[in-house]
């Protein structure tokens, strides 16, 4: 089964400065695709980027961006220019492109607190 | 595009009740999917539906508990016999199916359930 965790229950930035969020899985799979997801106070999830494991180019979104690490099993999530707005729980997931199965699995999270 | 909605946003009941909430997904989104979250940790997987088909349970979903998607369209899910321990949010996401497992999961607001 795979498992992904996120080392850092919590975190902060200052805003306008850059912060990463690690987190690692463990997969015996080639094909899977990892993603971040947002989860500020109000509860609803957001997706805040996506990578694909046969992809080697890291993955972009505006201010956000991975360090994806095949070998080492590592998915960090780079914010750049912190804003208020980013303070939240963060989630990295993994999800299967090789079994039938669907599901996310999700890391622990980490609180980001983003201090003006 | 109105978004995953669950009804209701809090549940309030006494334990060894019944509950049941209900989840409507994006309209073109033929995948469902069920998550519990507890206090502090990542979401859960519960199950899924493909249209009206239920194609995975997760073993935390107990006999207590039952799922379903009449008509591929909204789902329920109930809980019998509530225990302290089903005290949690539970999340609805939706996504299409096709072109692999990419495609991502749009989460609701959740239901918070609560049993005194």
């Amino acid at each position: 089964a795979q498992t992904v965790t996120q080392s850092q229950p919590e975190m902060s930035v200052q805003e306008a400065e850059t912060v990463t969020l690690s987190c690692t899985y463990d997969t015996s799979e080639s094909d899977y695709y990892l993603f971040w997801y947002k989860q500020p106070p109000s509860r609803q999830m957001i997706l805040v980027i996506r990578q694909e494991a046969y992809k080697q180019q890291n993955a972009t979104e505006n201010r956000f961006s991975v360090n994806f690490q095949k070998a080492a099993k590592s998915f960090s999530l780079k914010i750049s220019d912190s804003q208020l707005g980013d303070a939240a729980m963060y989630f990295c997931a993994y999800r299967s492109a090789e079994t039938s199965g669907s599901r996310l699995t999700f890391g622990e999270g980490t609180q980001l607190t983003v201090n003006p | 595009d109105t978004g995953v909605s669950q009804n209701p946003r809090h549940k309030i009941t006494k334990r060894g009740q019944n509950v049941t909430f209900r989840c409507d997904p994006i309209s073109e989104h033929n995948r469902l999917y069920w998550y519990r979250q507890t206090l502090g940790q990542g979401p859960e997987f519960l199950t899924y539906f493909q249209n009206e088909a239920q194609l995975e349970k997760s073993r935390l979903l107990s006999d207590r508990f039952s799922a379903e998607r009449p008509k591929g369209s909204f789902s329920t899910l109930e809980i019998q016999r509530t225990e302290q321990g089903d005290s949690a949010m539970y999340l609805c996401a939706s996504s299409l199916a096709g072109q692999g497992a990419g495609q991502p999961q749009h989460f609701g607001d959740g239901t918070r359930l609560s049993i005194l």
